[in-house]
């Protein structure tokens, strides 16, 4: 079956740098989105990988190594805006989305 | 950026009415809109596919005599749940890809509807 792992919960310190891992099992890979949901909204795009290496965008970077089925999405700088969902999601063969369960990610004062 | 908006963002309804949602492309034509359904603290659960001109696709599990999804347009789809009870209370999304030329098709996301039923 097709599978999408990455943590539930992740806790940092404001102005911090932390690092949200995802790992994929997937029929077939035609990319990987990283979204961010606040709670009660819908999800907004943050990055887009389908070739291997990272792609920095800002405060917010995403790597990707597709032999290893391994993504992760680094936040630097981080704000107390950054609490959210992050969530991982990788197009399959037939361009279906497949949609991980979430990080929910804290930033203590 | 594409914009989708849904409507109404949020609803609250009777045990057995049926509530209607809608989806539109604002600035762009979606030959395919996908619905989802996220419940608290879960990620969003695709429901169903819905296709311009043709039937929907629904997942499995997803009753599609229960949640009625009618693509008129190419702006506009509806979701419309039936006869709702408490636990069809969730958070409903709309998506629409924007496609490109690489297989690269970025999902826009309404803003969502929350239902909640009596």
């Amino acid at each position: 079956g097709q599978n999408i792992d990455q943590p539930t919960e992740m806790t940092a310190t404001e102005g911090a740098i932390v690092q949200i891992n995802c790992t994929y099992q997937t029929s077939g890979f035609n990319g990987l989105f990283w979204y961010q949901q606040h709670a009660g909204e819908a999800p907004t795009f943050l990055s887009y990988n389908v070739l291997d290496g990272l792609e920095e965008k800002g405060r917010f970077s995403s790597f990707l190594s597709r032999s290893k089925g391994y993504s992760y999405l680094l936040l630097k700088e981080l704000q107390m805006k950054d609490s959210a969902s992050y969530l991982c999601a990788v197009v399959d063969s037939n361009y279906q989305l497949i949609w991980g369960a979430g990080t929910k990610l804290i930033i203590k004062p | 950026g594409a914009v989708v908006s849904q409507h109404p963002s949020w609803v609250i309804c009777k045990s057995g009415t049926s509530v209607k949602i809608e989806c539109r492309s604002l600035d762009f034509q979606a030959t395919t809109m996908f619905w989802y359904r996220q419940f608290p603290k879960q990620s969003l659960m695709l429901m169903a596919t819905s296709n311009e001109g043709s039937k929907a696709t629904y997942e499995q599990g997803v009753e599609k005599d229960k949640f009625l999804i009618n693509h008129a347009s190419l702006t506009l789809s509806t979701l419309t749940v039936t006869s709702a009870h408490p636990e069809d209370s969730s958070f409903y999304i709309c998506s629409a890809p924007q496609l490109a030329v690489s297989s690269y098709n970025e999902q826009f996301f309404g803003p969502g509807t929350r239902l909640t039923v009596l």
